[in-house]
């Protein structure tokens, strides 16, 4: 079974430019989040989706953030504009509708770098 | 607002000995407590997880200690290997309408041969 896929792997910007990442989540899953991993502050929920309306957006950092799930079988998260303070890995996770195994299902990242 | 503490930050331990971190929180209404193996390059993935009701479970050579009372959990691998290299991640998750985790800061533990 293909698990979470999340494109592009790597992302090199500059400064002012827009960003779109985008997420495949696992088929039959309802619940999708975006998370952020940087040393400084680790694993960071930016937004959480469920049954492809976003209930939780709580932790997206400011209005240059925002995402989208325009159908069950994908997301994206834009950015913009872009600043080097931005520079993460970005996480995309889906989970399935029994809540009681709570596992979430990690894509491979897209390391954005913002110059 | 760090709602789950995690340490050691870093942790270097040889081939077959034991490897602990400990994760402590605050929210009472936590209410299930996943531990998370992520390798460089990956994403994290479920490890194993434990229940607040439970006061150990045991998978292979990893073990979950959960101290309800202390507010404190704790991941013990044992006769630990290379492959266990890794950063690993308590986390917690909050009763409510969905499945919210809030992830501890991280331990990259490495097993030297």
């Amino acid at each position: 079974d293909a698990g979470v896929i999340q494109s592009p792997r790597h992302e090199v910007t500059e400064m002012g430019q827009e960003v779109t990442l985008r997420c495949k989540p696992i088929s039959g899953h309802n619940s999708l989040f975006w998370y952020r991993q940087t040393m400084m502050r680790g694993l960071e929920l930016l937004i959480y989706f469920n049954n492809n309306v976003p209930i939780d957006d709580s932790g997206m950092p400011e209005d240059r953030f925002s995402a989208k799930m325009p159908n069950a079988s994908f997301s994206t998260l834009k950015i913009q504009p872009s600043e080097p303070r931005d520079s993460a890995v970005y996480f995309c996770a889906s989970s399935p509708r029994d809540r009681n195994t709570g596992e979430l299902f990690f894509g491979e990242g897209s390391r954005l770098t913002v110059l | 607002q760090q709602q789950v503490k995690q340490s050691p930050q870093s942790l270097i331990v040889q081939k077959g000995g034991i490897s602990i971190i400990n994760c402590a929180y605050e929210n009472t209404a936590f209410d299930y407590f996943p531990w998370y193996q992520q390798f460089p390059g990956k994403g994290p993935a479920l490890l194993i997880a434990i229940r607040p009701d439970v006061s150990e479970k045991k998978e292979g050579r990893f073990t979950i200690s959960f101290n309800k009372s202390a507010k404190q959990f704790s991941l013990h691998i044992m006769d630990s290997q290379p492959g266990d290299s890794a950063t690993y991640f308590c986390a917690a998750r909050t009763e409510g309408g969905y499945q919210k985790v809030t992830f501890g800061t991280g331990t990259k533990l490495q097993v030297i041969p």
